[in-house]
């Protein structure tokens, strides 16, 4: 079945940019009418969505994150990516990846997740 | 952007006993409500999309139901592997939110 892999530096300096990528393995980004999304957590708290992407079409992202995250896709290596810039200490948290299930049917659940990577902001 | 408010953000049950957890969405969101669990230091699992409908292994103990802005997650019967953290997440209007999560423990 399919399996998410997050992958990137555990450690970011303020005012830099993280980048966090996501590796789908046991099938094709492309297939089906799937989203493919970034979600992160910061310690001790819930859960955000970053935003998603299809294999086909145009990335969303969070407008909380003002204009920040930046999700690309590139199916020849079956993988997709966060880019968030300017990060602060606000930033720290772990982040997953995720597939979203089809919207007619399941209501873009996100039904495969990663095991999550953490991130840790500082200088 | 959707609020998504979870009562009660901890509870106490016993084993076999019947748990109910509660999500209100601050406007309607018709049945595009999820749930999932996550346990500590684990990515969440997704247990219940559309509101009512059981993702594919997980145990009939576990059901959903409610439409529109009121939504209700009821474990049957506790077991030992249920006691973990559940979180509701609304799909009807992007940026999808979720609830701030209840902390489901041993009595």
């Amino acid at each position: 079945q399919v399996q998410l892999q997050e992958s990137g530096p555990g450690l970011v300096k303020p005012s830099q940019t993280l980048s966090l990528t996501c590796t789908v393995s046991g099938g094709s980004i492309r297939s089906g009418d799937y989203y493919w999304s970034w979600i992160r957590q910061p310690p001790g708290k819930g859960l955000e969505w970053i935003g998603y992407i299809p294999y086909s079409g145009s990335a969303y992202s969070n407008p909380s994150l003002k204009s920040r995250a930046t999700i690309s896709i590139d199916t020849s290596k079956n993988q997709f990516s966060l880019k968030l810039s300017s990060v602060t200490a606000a930033d720290t948290a772990v982040y997953y990846c995720a597939r979203e299930a089809p919207p007619v049917r399941y209501h873009y659940a996100m039904d495969v997740w990663g095991l999550g990577t953490t991130v840790t902001v500082s200088s | 952007d959707i609020q998504m408010t979870q009562s009660p953000s901890s509870l106490s049950a016993s084993v076999g006993g019947r748990v109910t957890i509660t999500c209100r969405a601050s406007q309607s969101i018709s049945n595009y409500l999820n749930w999932y669990q996550q346990k500590p230091g684990k990515a969440p699992k997704l247990l219940i999309y559309a509101a009512s409908s059981l993702q594919s292994g997980v145990p009939s103990r576990f059901s959903g139901s409610g439409s529109g802005t009121d939504f209700t997650l009821t474990i049957s019967s506790l077991q030992p592997e249920d006691f973990a953290t559940y979180c509701c997440q609304q799909s009807y209007s992007t940026p999808w939110t979720f609830g701030q999560g209840t902390k489901v423990e041993i009595k």
